[in-house]
């Protein structure tokens, strides 16, 4: 079974800063990852993914995450957030088996908080 | 546009009553879920269906149902055994038999039982 950890649960920063959101795996077998961004009272949106190929993704809005399989972790970096980032980003995980259902599985979700 | 529909966006209910929220897409997609979303938890998955006529429960079905009659639609009723309902519930979708695996959502229905 899959698990996704964010430690952070919530993250102020100020605009035009750079800022990381932390993501940690486990899994016994290969895995896709995922964030997602929820601003409030709306569902969730894709930033970017992770299949297979390149260790560094971008994803939309200037975010990019790094694919570390030795640390079994998935950061989400900006280098420099607007007030228009501030909402709650998800990681997610799913198996990259391909027989059955291989369900997602979420974190608990960072908020992130941009101030002037 | 192609896209997940949920209504309504709010609901109240009374303590005791079933209640079903409706979700449909137009993304001509065979897969379909439902997940309840609470505070500092994350989403948790109550049901999907990979395909008409079949679906299969998630981690916390007890007190909800689904059915799963035509691709486009996949209500969820929240039983009056659902012993606490109150939650922010997203509906998603996606291609199954597909190598890009992304979910696509809703915007979600919060509903309120007092």
């Amino acid at each position: 079974a899959q698990s996704v950890t964010q430690l952070d649960s919530q993250v102020p920063v100020f605009e035009e800063a750079p800022v990381e959101l932390r993501c940690n795996y486990s899994s016994s077998v290969s895995v896709y990852l995922f964030w997602y961004v929820q601003y409030p009272n709306q569902g969730l949106q894709l930033l970017l993914k992770y299949l297979s190929g390149s260790t560094l993704v971008k994803g939309i809005n200037g975010f990019e995450a790094e694919f570390n399989k030795s640390q079994t972790s998935f950061h989400l970096r900006k280098p420099s957030v607007h007030i228009s980032d501030t909402a709650e980003y998800f990681c997610a995980v799913r198996s990259g088996l391909n027989t059955g259902f291989q369900k997602l599985v979420f974190g608990t979700g960072t908020r992130l908080l941009v101030s002037p | 546009d192609g896209g997940i529909t949920q209504s309504p966006k709010y609901l109240f209910r009374k303590e005791g009553q079933n209640v079903t929220l409706s979700c449909e897409q137009n993304l001509n997609h065979d897969a379909m879920y439902w997940y309840r979303q609470d505070p500092g938890q994350g989403l948790r998955l109550i049901y999907y269906s990979q395909i008409v006529n079949d679906f299969q429960k998630g981690d916390i079905a007890e007190g909800y149902s689904v059915s799963r009659e035509k691709k486009e639609s996949f209500p969820l009723t929240v039983t009056s055994a659902q012993k606490n309902p109150t939650a922010f519930y997203l509906c998603a979708s996606s291609i199954t038999g597909s190598s890009d695996y992304e979910q696509y959502f809703g915007p979600g229905t919060r509903l309120t039982v007092t």
